[in-house]
């Protein structure tokens, strides 16, 4: 069955933009999880949604947003872009919630903000 | 489950045997996750221990110890192909999974 899916792949954006980034989990995984990886600090989590519902939430600032879909699709948008937001986000899916089941990631996002 | 700590670099030889530790806070503890992410690509799925022992799985293995909050991935007769990072991950209660800053392993010739 096909993997998740994340789109865009790579995208560069200025200081004070905002951006979206789209997630397609494996086909009947309801629960997503969004995480943000930089070299200094590895992966960090920042939302998981189960059944359209935001299950947890990291430790980041309000300008970092998500959603889930009805059909499981998620998306996250990050407002007001600072430098230090460049990192690649990668999205994961999960046939079960709150971490119990393995992780399958996407192949991420990486933004540049300039 | 916070505060996983692994080593951030290590060098193997091709061939060989290299043993990759992480330490974990075992409040409520579950199990311990372990990801590999060769670079540019997506992290996957190693092996998950809940109980303590050994979990043998081809060339590589993983070892828990609840009670000391350790755990360590063994990887036996290297190839070069398994130059790459290595993640563990802390599930505990029912909050999401806590990675490690991973340990990016080198095999050499």
């Amino acid at each position: 069955k096909a993997g998740v899916t994340q789109t865009p792949r790579y995208l560069i954006k200025t200081r004070g933009q905002q951006v979206t980034l789209s997630c397609s989990p494996i086909s009947g995984h309801r629960s997503v999880s969004w995480y943000q990886q930089t070299p200094g600090q590895g992966l960090q989590f920042l939302f998981e949604y189960f059944s359209e519902t935001q299950r947890n939430k990291g430790n980041f600032p309000g300008r970092f947003s998500g959603r889930q879909f009805s059909n499981s699709r998620s998306e996250m948008n990050v407002s007001t872009l600072e430098l230090g937001d460049s990192a690649l986000y990668l999205c994961a899916s999960s046939g079960l919630a709150g971490g119990s089941g393995e992780l399958f990631f996407g192949e991420g996002s990486r933004l540049t903000v300039l | 489950g916070q505060n996983i700590d692994q080593p951030t670099e290590m060098t193997a030889t091709e061939g060989a045997i290299v043993q990759i530790n992480c330490t974990y806070q075992t409040s409520g503890f579950n199990g311990l996750f372990w990801y590999q992410q060769h670079a540019g690509e997506a992290p996957t799925f190693l092996s998950y221990n809940v109980l303590d022992g050994l979990e043998e799985k081809g060339r590589f293995s993983s070892f828990l110890s609840r009670s000391k909050g350790y755990s360590y991935l063994l990887l036996k007769e290297l190839q070069m192909k398994d130059s790459a990072s290595y993640l563990c991950a802390d599930h505990s209660g029912n909050t999401p999974l806590v990675f490690g800053k991973g340990t990016r392993l080198s095999v050499i010739a």
